[in-house]
């Protein structure tokens, strides 16, 4: 079955600052990965996500980029915010299913 | 659009006593997952629906969990007896698959689980 791995497991960055996290998944039939933000205590929150025919997509201050023939797709985060300090979950969902595999998650946090 | 209801938030119990969960998902939306989410560790499917069938439940602790989701819309999740190790949070998910393939997971605020 699919397997998500997700680095850095903690990452501290300075306000305004950029930030990436990383992810590789296994199975070259996964077509859909979301990324997703969960504040403590609370429930996690998409907050982009990209399909395999496209390499990359943009919202504001976020991105991701996907690389199928790597198998690996980033989050990048850029003029980060206090706001933005959450744990920051991967995940990779493939047909006919559409099962989803998380990532263990990453710790970020933004320092004034 | 109330999004996906979970309940109770919060639940301690003493371990070997029995446990519920309930969940409501998000009205139309055919697939229902229940997650499993520990202390630092990203959220680990449990079952899966498809309307009222589970299609995936190969991660489901069937000798003490169990789940149904009757008439295809609201789902139970059930533990007895319940563990220490089963403190968590317990995530309930729906989403709605789209004639074009896409999926997008809609998350409930979690049960949290403390067994004592």
């Amino acid at each position: 079955g699919e397997n998500v791995e997700q680095h850095p497991s903690t990452l501290s960055v300075q306000e305004g600052d950029s930030a990436v996290i990383k992810c590789t998944y296994s199975d070259s039939a996964s077509n859909y990965f979301p990324w997703y933000k969960q504040e403590l205590g609370k429930r996690p929150q998409l907050i982009i996500d990209i399909r395999s025919n496209v390499g990359e997509k943009k919202d504001q201050r976020i991105a991701v980029t996907l690389n199928k023939t790597a198998k690996h797709f980033s989050l990048h985060i850029t003029e980060t915010q206090p706001e933005d300090s959450a744990v920051y979950f991967c995940a990779a969902s493939s047909p006919p299913g559409q099962n989803f595999v998380f990532g263990p998650g990453t710790r970020l946090s933004v320092l004034p | 659009e109330a999004g996906v209801v979970q309940s109770p938030r919060y639940k301690i119990i003493e371990k070997k006593q029995p446990v519920a969960f309930w969940c409501n998902p998000i009205s139309g939306h055919n697939t229902l997952y229940w997650y499993l989410q520990n202390l630092g560790q990203g959220p680990e499917l449990l079952i899966r629906y498809e309307n009222e069938e589970a299609v995936d439940d190969s991660q489901l602790p069937k000798d003490r969990f169990s789940a149904e989701r009757l008439k295809g819309v609201d789902s139970t999740l059930k533990i007895q007896p319940a563990e220490l190790g089963d403190s968590a949070v317990y995530l309930c998910a729906s989403s709605l698959i789209l004639s074009s393939g896409a999926n997008v997971l809609t998350f409930g605020a979690g049960s949290r689980l403390t067994v004592l």
